[in-house]
């Protein structure tokens, strides 16, 4: 079975740190483009970063350029997100995303891994 | 940003009716837009891609269509499964932006 599986969310205070994984299984990852999306409780979705196959090509939304930082380990099958100056805006649902070329689109989602920030 | 509009924000609807959802870009996108379908507690799921392209296991009735600034998704005939949240995303440029979500309910 194709599958996400995040982790590494928390509860931190603001200006704290986080990193969040995600372990790829049923498809190896090296072939694929990947992303982060996240939702705040009750509110849409914002595609946050992007990664090639290569990691040759990376982005970020304005909203985290500069506190986030996204990465890959295609010898762990496994995608990464460092997160850091937290700010309580930042609390939401954070869900790794496989984005193939072919597609242009999320064909396969993770569960996701909640974080909170909170004094 | 490429900023996406969906209308409308919600829709009541019955079982067996005709539902059509729009989305609008700031921009020119070609065809590069996705539907997704989320239910409460879960992850989104991918319905159609490139505009029009249904995606493997997505039932027929779900459609797409529409090129450059207006794009629709329909589902023929709504399915007691079909109540959820809609959201249509942009990929032709990065940030790939979301609408803001249709949640679709019961009448």
């Amino acid at each position: 079975e194709v599958q996400l599986v995040e982790s590494g969310g928390g509860l931190v205070h603001p200006g704290g740190s986080l990193r969040l994984s995600c372990t790829a299984s049923g498809f190896t990852i090296d072939n694929y483009e990947m992303t982060w999306v996240r939702q705040a409780p009750g509110k849409g979705l914002e595609c946050l970063s992007f990664i090639s196959s290569n990691a040759n090509t990376i982005k970020y939304a304005d909203s985290v350029k500069g506190r986030f930082t996204i990465s890959r380990d295609n010898a762990r099958n496994s995608l990464y997100l460092q997160i850091n100056s937290l700010r309580v805006a930042d609390t939401a649902i954070y869900y790794c995303a496989r984005h193939p070329s072919w597609v242009e689109a999320v064909d396969v989602w993770g569960h996701g891994t909640m974080v909170i920030v909170s004094s | 940003d490429i900023q996406m509009t969906q209308s409308p924000s919600s829709v009541s609807a019955s079982v067996g009716d005709r539902v059509t959802i729009t989305c609008r870009a700031s921009q020119d996108i070609d065809t590069w837009l996705a539907w997704y379908q989320q239910k409460a507690g879960k992850a989104p799921n991918l319905l159609i891609f490139a505009a029009s392209t249904l995606q493997s296991g997505v039932p027929s009735r779900f459609s797409g269509s529409g090129s450059g600034t207006d794009f629709t998704l329909t589902i023929s005939s709504l399915q007691p499964e079909d109540f959820a949240t809609y959201y249509c995303q942009q990929a032709s440029n990065f940030p790939f932006t979301f609408g803001q979500g249709t949640k679709v309910d019961i009448q």
